[in-house]
């Protein structure tokens, strides 16, 4: 149980252009859902907690007209890199944990290339 | 505030040899304490768990014991294989409503 998916696996896009990552709790329902970016050879870092039916946290530095959340159901949310750029190229995980439940379950991540 | 310290890499090791990567962490309250696996291309997936003080988490031959007195987690393995090679990441969160605080990531490469 507890499996959480990301589509797509790999995206590669034009500068300038947009890009809509999904993640779906395919077992469970999600209350709160996190995005990862990760880059080459470092830890995880968190942009921002989703709660359903409400708006997206951002952490610091994060631009949250640039990376629009939306977590519209308990079983999906979807992160949109808008008008992205080379430097936007990255690795996203997205994570999502059941109500009361302090474990979060990571989707296998989606590669984002920005040529 | 809380953080999370681990070993840097890169490891390396020949396959049977024995594993320790270290990890202490500092945290306000009682922490749940977690190791999570990445392997090549691939998302984080949750190795070993333990919620209080003197608990154990183990899978896959991983160990790693909650010690509160030295607030260290450190992840042991008596006889790595080369499928064992990924990065592995230390990690806490306070309670269920917080985010999880990761270490910075130690990468392993087993040698045939």
């Amino acid at each position: 149980g507890a499996v959480v998916s990301q589509h797509p696996s790999r995206v590669i896009c034009k500068s300038g252009t947009s890009v809509k990552i999904e993640c779906r709790s395919l077992d469970f329902q999600a209350t709160t859902m996190f995005w990862y970016r990760q880059f080459p050879k470092q830890s995880l870092m968190l942009m921002a907690t989703s709660n359903e039916g409400s708006k997206a946290t951002y952490e610091q530095g994060v631009e949250k007209d640039k990376f629009l959340i939306n977590h519209a159901s308990l079983t999906l949310s979807t992160l949109t890199v808008t008008s992205a750029h080379p430097e936007d190229s990255s690795f996203y995980i997205c994570s999502a944990q059941g109500q009361g439940d302090y474990e979060q379950y990571f989707g296998p991540g989606t590669r984002l290339t920005v040529t | 505030g809380n953080s999370v310290t681990q070993m840097e890499g890169p490891v390396t090791l020949s396959e049977e040899a024995f594993l320790t990567i270290n990890c202490t962490y500092t945290a306000t309250g009682y922490p749940s304490l977690f190791w999570y696996v990445q392997y090549p291309g691939e998302g984080l997936q949750l190795l070993l768990k333990a919620t209080k003080a003197d608990d154990k988490g183990s899978n896959k031959g991983f160990e790693a014991t909650y010690r509160k007195e030295t607030t260290s987690f450190h992840l042991e393995k008596g006889s790595v294989q080369v499928s064992d090679s990924a990065v592995y990441f230390c990690a806490l969160t306070i309670s269920s409503a917080s985010k999880i605080i990761f270490g910075s990531g130690t990468r392993l490469s087993i040698r045939p």
